[in-house]
């Protein structure tokens, strides 16, 4: 059935890094790809998303590119904040829902 | 504010009994997911529901069972509770049916512990 692999965390940066969170998906025809961020004591919230190969979604300086041809949606951002510091899904929608584990991302001042 | 409710926030309760978890959706949205998140299993899709039918099933236990009513909200029903089903329940609301291209507004979750 359809997956999504995330990198591990937690990740921990210093304010203004550059962040990637590797995410790779294995699903039958074409899936749509998302990204979710949890804020503590919060629901998700849609950060982005693409529908098709080759799409990029962007919001709030994250990125990231549907890869068909390595199955892959990684997340970037240039210059992190604190604020920034959650837990980040990575998902697909094929015929239901599928969620990463999530990636927590800590950032220092 | 995503626009969703759920309620209660927190339950505590015994194994082996029953609970009900409600859920709001945002206006006008006619789907509702419900979804639950552990340490162990992470977050995972139970059901969905498009205005009052069910559309799609997840991995949810047949000791659970959810509907949408007539006036949109849904009610996730838990019965004969195990420790293992400690989590936090989700429920997200969409405008469509189709789940790729509609982006999914989620509650703030309800906290269910069972002791």
């Amino acid at each position: 059935g359809d997956s999504v692999t995330q990198m591990e965390g937690p990740v921990t940066l210093s304010e203004e890094a550059f962040l990637t969170i590797n995410c790779t998906y294995t699903a039958t025809g074409y899936p749509s790809l998302f990204w979710y961020v949890q804020y503590p004591g919060e629901g998700l919230q849609l950060l982005l998303k693409a529908t098709k190969a080759d799409d990029k979604g962007s919001n709030k300086g994250f990125e990231a590119t549907y890869r068909k041809e390595t199955t892959s949606f990684h997340l970037e951002k240039g210059s992190v904040q604190v604020s920034d510091s959650a837990v980040y899904f990575c998902a697909l929608v094929n015929n239901d829902m599928r969620f990463g584990a999530g990636t927590r991302l800590t950032v220092k001042p | 504010d995503s626009g969703v409710t759920q309620t209660p926030k927190h339950l505590i309760t015994a194994t082996g009994q029953r609970v009900t978890l409600r859920c709001s959706p945002r206006s006008g949205d006619l789907s509702v997911y419900w979804y639950q998140q552990s340490l162990d299993q992470g977050l995972q899709f139970l059901i969905q529901y498009y205005n009052g039918e069910e559309r799609a099933k997840g991995n949810i236990l047949e000791r659970f069972s959810a509907q949408q009513f007539p006036d949109l909200h849904s009610e996730l029903n838990l019965s004969s509770l195990e420790l293992g089903d400690s989590a936090l329940y989700f429920c997200a609301s969409s405008v469509g049916e189709g789940r790729s291209y509609n982006e999914q507004f989620f509650g703030p979750g309800t906290r269910l512990t069972v002791l």
